[in-house]
C-alpha cells in the first residue's frame, strides 16, 4: 500500500513555542493530506483537509490560526502549532488521499506532542 | 447529528476463532465504509473498503460486510492469531466529501 510519513514521531516543547509537523506522501503525489489529532481512547476527529497549493479548509472548532497548515507541493504537508499550550498536547495522525474521492486513506504513524 | 458506534467494551477472543467486530451508524448516508487496525500509540493502517453497492469484500482472513438498509457493518477476522490483538476502527466517507467519520473503536484481544 501508500506510505505515508510523518516526522517527528514524538515532540515535547514548552508552553508558548510553536512546533512543526511534517507529513509526506513517500511513493504517491497527494492533492490532498488531512490532519487528525485523537485522544486517548477516543475516536480521530478531522481537524481540516490540506490541499496543494490552496488555503486548508478547517472544521468546525478549529483554530486556523493556532493551527497553521502548509501544502506546498503534492508531496508535503505541514501542521504547526503555534502557540502551544498543555492542552494541545495530543497525538496528531495525518492522511493522504490516492486518487479521487472515494479512494482509500492512507494514515502516516503519528506524532505524539507534549505541551508542559 | 451523526453517530457511529462500535463497542465500547474489548472483544477477547481464543485464538482459531472468528471475531467478529460490529459497526453501527445512524443519521448519515455513507458512500463507502472503511475499515481500520491502529496499534497502541501509532497510526491506522488501512485493512477494507467497501462501496455502498458491495455486500461483501474479503481479503485473506478478513471479511467485510455492508448492510445500507440496518446501517451496519460487520468485520469478521478468520482464523484469529494473537497478532490480531489491536484496535479495530470503522469509518464513513462520502463521494462529495473527503471527511471521514470515525466509531471509537473496538479493542480486540486475541489470547492463546
Amino acid at each position: 500500500g501508500a506510505v505515508v510519513s510523518q516526522h517527528p514521531s514524538w515532540v515535547i516543547c514548552k508552553s508558548g513555542t510553536s512546533v512543526k509537523i511534517e507529513c509526506r506522501s513517500l511513493d504517491f503525489q497527494a492533492t490532498t493530506m488531512f490532519w487528525y489529532r485523537q485522544f486517548p481512547k477516543q475516536s480521530l476527529m478531522l481537524m481540516a483537509t490540506s490541499n496543494e497549493g490552496s488555503k486548508a479548509t478547517y472544521e468546525q472548532g478549529v483554530e486556523k490560526d493556532k493551527f497553521l497548515i502548509n501544502h506546498a507541493s503534492l508531496t508535503l504537508s505541514t501542521l504547526t502549532v503555534t502557540s502551544a499550550h498543555p492542552e494541545d498536547s495530543s497525538f496528531y495522525i495525518c492522511s493522504a488521499r490516492t486518487g479521487e474521492t472515494g479512494n482509500t486513506i492512507y494514515f502516516g504513524e503519528g506524532s505524539w506532542l507534549t505541551v508542559v | 447529528s451523526q453517530k457511529i458506534e462500535q463497542n465500547s467494551e474489548a472483544l477477547n477472543i481464543q485464538e482459531g476463532k472468528t471475531a467478529t467486530l460490529t459497526c453501527n451508524y445512524t443519521n448519515y448516508s455513507p458512500a463507502y465504509l472503511q475499515w481500520y487496525r491502529q496499534d497502541p500509540g501509532r497510526g491506522p493502517v488501512f485493512l477494507l473498503l467497501i462501496r455502498e453497492n458491495e455486500k461483501e469484500k474479503r481479503k485473506e482472513r478478513l471479511k467485510v460486510t455492508f448492510d445500507t438498509t440496518l446501517k451496519q457493518s460487520l468485520f469478521h477476522i478468520t482464523a484469529s492469531q494473537p497478532a490480531d490483538s489491536a484496535t479495530y476502527l470503522c469509518a464513513l466517507g462520502r463521494y462529495n466529501t473527503d471527511k471521514l467519520i470515525f466509531g471509537t473503536g473496538t479493542r480486540l484481544q486475541v489470547f492463546p
